[in-house]
């Protein structure tokens, strides 16, 4: 157990919805960075919060939005949902967001988008 | 950009036989680099990490060196076991930030 909780664990919903991922991070962590892992794409970065304020941005949709509320909890909003979107998100915290510090990844969100 | 090469999987191997993971990076600057694991249904777990050149990562009898003149950080063990059956991924973040660069992963099975 790496300590970084995500909910739910599974979601199912149809095509041109919105729904919302939760992230939980490691106590003591101010960083948290959201993954999305699909068959064709792999395993992408889409972006990275630290201590609340935005810190690096990958490959994130429009569509897609995030934040880091005050008590370091994350969401990840995605929206207009297609069936492309069907991905395995992960969430992973770290101390410090610096570059060699280790990330903490949850056990994810499977996303089936219908 | 950045980009972490894998070599092509699954690859099977017997009980107690002598595992080598390919993994090469292009980046620039000074990466560090890092070999995860994921266990069927789980999260991606950290296995070892080097974050500057010669550095040697190990842990659970894995290890891995950080060879910047040929760009590389393979993964090997010396004996695996059939609890060893996982998806590898290697992963580097550049110097400037620590957003994580994923090769594509491998499927490792060990059969008894």
């Amino acid at each position: 157990d790496s300590g970084v909780t995500q909910t739910p664990k599974h979601l199912i919903t149809a095509t041109g919805q919105r729904v919302t991922l939760r992230c939980s991070p490691r106590s003591g962590d101010l960083s948290v960075y959201w993954y999305q892992q699909s068959l064709d794409q792999g395993l992408q970065f889409l972006i990275q919060y630290y201590n609340g304020e935005e810190r690096a941005k990958g490959n994130i949709l429009e569509r897609f939005s995030a934040q880091q509320f005050p008590d370091l909890h994350s969401e990840l909003n995605l929206s207009s949902l297609e069936l492309g979107d069907s991905a395995l998100y992960f969430c992973a915290s770290s101390v410090g967001g610096g570059p060699t510090d280790t990330q903490y990844f949850g056990p994810g969100t499977r996303l089936t988008v219908l | 950009g950045d980009s972490v090469t894998q070599m092509e999987g699954p690859v099977t191997l017997s009980e107690e036989a002598f595992l080598t993971i390919n993994c090469t990076y292009t980046a620039t600057g000074y990466p560090s680099l890092f070999w995860y694991v994921q266990y069927p249904g789980e999260g991606l777990q950290l296995l070892l990490k080097a974050t500057k050149a010669d550095d040697k990562g190990s842990n659970k009898g894995f290890e891995a060196t950080y060879r910047k003149e040929t760009t590389s950080f393979h993964l090997e063990k010396g004996s695996v076991q059939v609890s060893d059956s996982a998806v590898y991924f290697c992963a580097l973040s550049p110097g400037a930030n620590s957003k994580l660069t994923f090769g594509k992963g491998i499927t490792l099975s060990v059969r008894p």
